[in-house]
């Protein structure tokens, strides 16, 4: 079965550095790869993916995401930290039990101080 | 563009009281159509998920039921609601036999159940 792990639950970042959250992927054939941010009481925002190319994806707010087939992860990244990036992020791997279904990490809680 | 709508946004109801949750899409035609549950703000859990108008499929047996009675109306319903049934729920779209699989979330309904 297809499952993403995000080992941290928390995140913490001074504002200005470089962010780092973890995701790693358990697949049985080619990895749809996604992250998706949330901020609080509000639905779940798409960043970004990776299908298939550049292992480097570049999506919204200045995120970018490693695609490493050898270490089977994912990890989000961020060159310099805000404050407004404090949010709960989520990992997640396409389902290929046949029908178009997203399976989701646990999120990890970043939290970006001044 | 396309957007997802949720209402209400917040719903108090005490125990043994019915539900109605009404979602729906704009922009798009024959989507996919997804009820997650997030508990304590954290984990993602798909309730149910539909390709089409009447087509619905339960992923986790509970109280709650989903109907879609137009092509961009999804609905979760309950008879009777359990204190276990608090939490925020999740309306998602996603094309239809798409390429990449992501999805787009409405800003959700928060359910407290008393």
């Amino acid at each position: 079965a297809q499952s993403v792990a995000q080992p941290e639950d928390q995140v913490n970042v001074a504002e200005g550095n470089p962010l780092t959250v973890k995701c790693t992927y358990s697949v049985s054939g080619n990895p749809y790869l996604f992250w998706y941010v949330q901020y609080p009481n509000r639905g779940l925002q798409f960043l970004l993916k990776y299908i298939t190319g550049d292992n480097l994806v570049k999506g919204s707010y200045g995120f970018e995401a490693e695609f490493n087939k050898s270490q089977t992860s994912f990890h989000l990244k961020k060159p310099s930290a805000l404050v407004s990036d404090s949010a709960l992020y989520f990992c997640a791997v396409r389902d290929l039990t046949g029908f178009q279904k997203l399976v989701f990490g646990t999120g990890t809680r970043l939290l970006v101080s001044p | 563009s396309q957007t997802i709508h949720q209402w209400p946004a917040t719903l108090v109801q005490p125990v043994g009281s019915p539900l109605s949750l009404e979602c729906t899409v704009e922009g798009t035609s024959n989507p996919n159509l997804y009820w997650y549950r997030q508990a304590a703000g954290r984990g993602l859990q798909l309730l149910f998920y539909s390709v089409g108008i009447g087509q619905i499929s339960s992923e986790v047996p509970q109280n709650l039921s989903a109907s879609r009675p137009q092509d961009r109306q999804f609905i979760l319903s309950s008879k009777k609601l359990l204190l276990s049934d608090s939490g925020f729920y999740l309306c998602a779209w996603s094309v239809q036999a798409g390429v990449s699989y992501e999805q787009y979330f409405g800003p959700g309904t928060r359910l407290t159940v008393t």
